[in-house]
């Protein structure tokens, strides 16, 4: 059983490119999360995916965009990269009951560097 | 939401049980109370969640008072293995939104 695979691994861009991560979610999962992990800090939430809409958003702004595809498979897009959104990114899938999420597990992230 | 404090950092021997407090003074009733790992480079690991009294599972056991307002996880009989950042989150599983904090960095030493 597949965990929660990120893709790519490492990525390079440059200042103003645009760059899209991708998720697939842990079998059996429907909820996706993004997080934004600058070094030596604790994730950061961006946003949630569940049943293909934005479900919550955290503190990021319009330039953070994503999207949730039927299998539940998911991306980030960011425009207008800035240096300062050099980060790992991470995302976290869990399941939705309809009463609460199960435990969330992260896949190994995507190392963005912006030169 | 619900702000968590815990030690930046600690240092232990292997073989010795390893206690982690996180303060979380404004816990909500709908909260709970889930720890996290990470070791560098890797998405945060799963290790415990609770709501009140003492749960424990395989790996680790946490404790909770009963005005909730801190917990306590326990790593019994740490190994090299165990060095990592340790994180306390609390929150509504309902929304499933978690916050992370600063975390505490465990180094375990021989």
């Amino acid at each position: 059983d597949a965990g929660v695979t990120q893709s790519p691994t490492h990525l390079i861009k440059t200042r103003g490119q645009q760059v899209t991560l991708r998720c697939s979610p842990k079998s059996g999962h429907d909820t996706v999360s993004w997080y934004q992990q600058a070094l030596g800090q604790g994730p950061q939430f961006i946003f949630q995916y569940y049943e293909e809409e934005e479900r919550q958003r955290g503190n990021f702004p319009d330039r953070f965009s994503g999207h949730q595809f039927p299998n539940y498979s998911s991306e980030l897009n960011v425009n207008a990269l800035l240096l300062g959104d050099s980060a790992l990114y991470l995302c976290a899938s869990s399941f939705f009951s309809g009463k609460q999420n199960t435990e969330a597990f992260f896949g190994q992230g995507t190392r963005l560097t912006v030169v | 939401l619900a702000k968590t404090t815990q030690p930046i950092s600690m240092d232990s021997y292997e073989g010795q049980e390893v206690n982690i407090t996180c303060s979380h003074n404004n816990i909500a009733t709908n909260d709970y109370i889930t720890w996290y790992q990470q070791f560098p480079s890797q998405g945060p690991r799963f290790i415990i969640q609770g709501y009140k009294t003492k749960v424990t599972n395989e790996v680790a056991s946490l404790f909770i008072p009963a005005d909730r307002k801190s917990s306590t996880l326990s790593l019994p009989r740490v190994s090299l293995s165990d060095t990592a950042v340790y994180y306390c989150l609390v929150g509504d599983p309902v929304k499933g939104k978690l916050i992370f904090g600063q975390g505490t960095t465990l180094q375990v030493k021989p």
